[in-house]
């Protein structure tokens, strides 16, 4: 089964810090995601890409920033946190477009601003 | 507004019943469907997709599509304690470089 991993698993910072999160996919997919996950919103699309140095912007981007380096490497750049960035965050890759575009999800990491 | 919208938000069943989950969408592009589940503390995986009209069964899950409604709906007959979760649609347009749309999700409890 594909694989994506993500780190941290759990990172509280203060408002006006400085959050990367990280996603390692190791599945040759082309494509890769980071979504919100909020109670009474669900996932909602951050930033995505379809291959390296590409960046597409999503339906929240405000505050996010995200960089693909590589194939397998995805990040996710916060660089003046706020509270309402506090959520759960899900990177995603998937291998084909249309009816190919299962999401394969990592783990999650919890972020909490204070 | 998200394009994609779950019903209902909540939903109990006893051990042995059916569920229903239901997915509309607002976006006449999306032309691909899929049932993501999640267990607590874990990411969401597939459950099942869905892309021509109709019925589409896998063991005890069966999912429905119409596209001219834009309605897709989950089924779970004999219902486990292991299938409380909580279930998330999600659509995709045709074209390509796109990405995944979600609902908010609809969390099941089937109780013993």
């Amino acid at each position: 089964e594909a694989a994506v991993t993500q780190s941290p698993r759990n990172k509280v910072t203060v408002t006006g810090g400085n959050v990367t999160l990280s996603c390692r996919q190791t599945n040759s997919h082309n494509y890769m995601y980071w979504y919100r996950q909020d109670t009474g919103h669900g996932l909602r699309l951050i930033h995505y890409s379809y291959g390296a140095g590409n960046l597409q912007i999503g339906d929240v981007p405000d505050g996010y920033k995200a960089t693909r380096t590589t194939q397998e490497d995805f990040f996710l750049l916060l660089e003046l946190a706020s509270p309402s960035q506090t959520s759960l965050y899900f990177c995603a890759s998937s291998g084909g477009q249309g009816a190919g575009n299962t999401l394969y999800f990592g783990e999650g990491s919890r972020l909490i601003v204070v | 507004q998200q394009k994609v919208q779950q019903s209902p938000e909540s939903l109990s069943v006893p051990e042995g019943g059916m569920a229903s989950l239901n997915c509309t969408s607002s976006d006449r592009n999306f032309q691909y469907f899929w049932w993501y589940r999640q267990h607590s503390g874990e990411g969401p995986k597939a459950l099942m997709s869905i892309f021509s009209d109709g019925d589409k069964k896998e063991g005890r899950f069966t999912a429905h599509l119409n596209k001219a409604s834009l309605h897709v709906s989950l089924h779970i007959r004999d219902s486990q304690p292991s299938d409380s979760a909580l279930y998330f649609c999600a659509a995709s347009e045709q074209r390509n470089n796109n990405a995944p749309r979600f609902g908010a999700g609809t969390k099941l409890s089937v109780k013993p």
